[in-house]
């Protein structure tokens, strides 16, 4: 079962253009996001969160969206430049049944090329 | 401040042998999660450590082992390797709460024949 869902394996934007990533979660619980950028061999580097009390949160180009009634966010990137290219994972955080503990879960990951 | 490191940043091993990756926090970090990262399933939770305790749990076979040092850094153990154990197995620290930002090391990529 998953519950967090990137459908777009890859994604090809030209320079300059915008780009929009897109992740769909199933459970109604998670209250914290979170989008995380990856370079081949390198680990994950967070590049932006929401709140789920918020429905945008902006920092520099990278601006997130999220519509907790369509348990839908997105991640436009404005401009996009050459060095964006990266696969980008969506992670959606919540308490557990207990209360006590919450747990991050990840997206499969989106891979977007930007083209000069 | 250091980032998380992870060692060794490659291994090989073969079918039925064990193997145990280290993971040391950022210093001040008390929360270790690790993380198995293949192609088809992307970022799949293993488990988290929190004060030595283990905290999360997620849904993987009880080959995977961890534990947690007095001073934050943890290992993974991996018993009776499989072919599909092959990954980039990540680790994670963050001070323990909630909201934090999870500051990833560079992974251990582990391949196994």
């Amino acid at each position: 079962d998953q519950q967090v869902k990137q459908n777009s394996p890859s994604l090809s934007v030209q320079e300059g253009r915008i780009s929009i990533l897109n992740c769909d979660y199933t459970n109604s619980m998670f209250d914290y996001f979170l989008w995380y950028k990856k370079y081949p061999a390198e680990g994950p580097t967070f590049l932006i969160s929401i709140s789920s009390i918020k429905d945008k949160n902006e920092d520099g180009r990278f601006t997130v969206f999220l519509n907790k009634s369509a348990k839908h966010l997105s991640l436009h990137i404005v401009p996009s430049q050459p060095g964006d290219s990266a696969v980008y994972f969506c992670a959606a955080s919540a308490f557990d049944s207990g209360g006590s503990n919450y747990k991050l879960t990840f997206g499969k990951g989106t891979l977007l090329t930007v083209n000069p | 401040k250091a980032g998380v490191t992870q060692t060794p940043r490659y291994l090989i091993k073969t079918r039925g042998q064990q193997v145990t990756l280290s993971c040391s926090p950022i210093s001040g970090h008390r929360s270790v999660s690790w993380y198995q990262q293949t192609p088809g399933q992307g970022l799949q939770f293993l488990f988290e450590y929190f004060s030595e305790t283990q905290r999360n749990k997620g849904n993987f076979p009880g080959r995977f082992s961890g534990r947690q040092f007095s001073n934050s850094r943890s290992e993974m153990n991996v018993s009776t390797l499989e072919l599909g154990d092959s990954a980039l197995y990540l680790c994670a620290s963050t001070q323990g709460f909630s909201t934090d930002t999870q500051y990833f090391g560079p992974g251990t990529r582990l391949t196994v024949l």
